[in-house]
């Protein structure tokens, strides 16, 4: 079975600081993996995608993520944070054909 | 702007009705989800379509059921309400279902 955890519902970086919001899997076949992004009052947007390939994959908005098999992870990074980056950010992956199962979320606050 | 329209955006009823909420997906796309998202549950999936067929169930009440339509278009019908039932209903879509999903803008469900 598949399911995703966050680890950590809030994270606040200073403005120019690293972001890192991190994601495990747990799957019994390699999964796809992805970050979505949901700014207040809408939808989610997709930030990149892990399907097969590359482990380092790269996304909208200057972020990035790698996929780690050993460590089962797909954390997110992104090297300098920006105000416009305030958001809620949400991991998520199948397996195969299943449908998308999310982690619970993570919100970040950039600080001026 | 995701390509993937639900409406209506906001929807206020009070407990023991029945609503419907409707979702066009993006051009092309065969597949649907709904979603619920709410603050304790987070985002928990419903309910999967493909081209018409029910492929999949999730965490979905049976006071909850949902239809896609020849042309594609989806919806969730929602009845017997409760105070509980109070969320952000989503829908996605996707061509295939091992690919990313992408969202609509939700309907906020307020049940009074």
């Amino acid at each position: 079975a598949q399911s995703v955890t966050q680890l950590g519902s809030h994270v606040s970086v200073s403005e120019g600081a690293l972001v890192l919001l991190r994601c495990n899997y747990s799957s019994s076949v390699p999964p796809y993996l992805f970050w979505y992004v949901q700014y207040p009052n809408q939808g989610l947007q997709l930030l990149l995608k892990y399907t097969t390939g590359a482990t380092l994959v790269k996304g909208i908005n200057g972020f990035e993520a790698e996929f780690k098999k050993s460590e089962t992870s797909f954390h997110l990074t992104k090297p300098s944070a920006h105000m416009s980056d305030a958001a809620e950010y949400f991991c998520a992956g199948r397996a195969g054909n299943t449908p998308l199962v999310f982690g619970k979320g993570t919100r970040l606050s950039v600080i001026a | 702007d995701s390509g993937v329209t639900q409406t209506p955006k906001h929807l206020i009823t009070a407990t023991g009705q029945r609503v419907t909420l409707r979702c066009s997906p993006r051009s092309g796309d065969l597949s649907v989800y709904w979603y619920q998202q709410s603050l304790d549950q987070g985002l928990q999936f419903l309910i999967q379509y493909y081209n018409g067929e029910e492929r999949a169930k999730g965490n979905i009440l049976e006071r909850f059921s949902a239809q896609q339509f020849p042309d594609l278009h989806s919806e969730l019908n929602l009845s017997s309400l409760e105070l509980g039932d109070s969320a952000l209903y989503f829908c996605a879509s996707s061509y295939q279902g091992d690919t990313e999903a992408f969202f609509g803008q939700g309907t906020r469900l307020t049940v009074v």
